[in-house]
């Protein structure tokens, strides 16, 4: 069964730093992984999604990457601003199935 | 972008009643769309998977009785909740799978049910 972990389960930084949020899952058979971002009490807003057969993928001042063999994904924020305060998802798919298993989530505090 | 509208967004009701959440798919078809739970503090925990015109299909330990599951047209799946009790109370969101290639997903913007 398919288990995803994310550390810290929160983090709190000061504007401008640069950070890295942190996701391991137990079956490296997966077929997709996606990072999330969720506002309290809001739903999901797909960040990035990495293919099992990609290494990394950018948008902005975001960064995923992902290292299949040992499981781990890690989200890089560059210079971060208060607008990033909300809780990061990390979400595999395994090959043949469209169902997402997600870590818990790390709760991201940018101070100003 | 794609759009999965979901209603209503804060729902009170008292124990023993129902309640029915609504998620639309806005500006795509949604052959397939996935109903989450979410306790505080946890993961979202796939509760079932419906599939327009079919009987949905239920995760282990989730009561197909108690969470009637409807996905009668392309656009719309409807999850009632029956007969609440407090233990009901918790957040409760879907996600349709984005057509095109690639392979993402599109979430409602949650329901935050309590039952009193």
């Amino acid at each position: 069964k398919q288990e995803v972990t994310q550390i810290p389960a929160a983090l709190s930084v000061p504007e401008g730093e640069n950070l890295v949020l942190n996701c391991s899952f137990t079956d490296s058979a997966i077929y997709n992984l996606q990072w999330f971002r969720q506002d309290p009490g809001k739903g999901l807003t797909s960040l990035l999604l990495i293919q099992s057969s990609q290494r990394e993928q950018t948008s902005g001042r975001l960064n995923a990457s992902l290292d299949k063999s040992s499981g781990r994904s890690t989200l890089y924020i560059a210079a971060s601003q208060p607008g990033d305060s909300a809780t990061y998802l990390c979400a595999v798919t395994q090959g043949g199935s469209e169902k997402l298993v997600f870590g818990k989530g790390t709760k991201l505090t940018v101070n100003p | 972008g794609a759009v999965v509208s979901q209603h209503p967004s804060r729902v009170i009701c008292k124990s023993g009643t129902s309640v029915k959440i609504e998620c639309r798919s806005l500006d795509f078809q949604a052959t397939t769309m996935f109903w989450y739970r979410q306790f505080p503090k946890q993961s979202l925990m796939l509760m079932a998977t419906s599939n327009e015109g079919s009987k949905a299909t239920y995760e282990q330990g989730v009561e197909k009785d108690k969470f009637l599951i409807n996905h009668a047209s392309l656009t719309l799946s409807t999850l009632t909740v029956t007969s609440a009790h407090p233990e009901d109370s918790s957040f409760y969101i879907c996600s349709a799978p984005n057509t095109g290639s690639d392979h993402g997903y599109t979430f409602g913007s949650g329901t935050r049910l309590t039952v009193v």
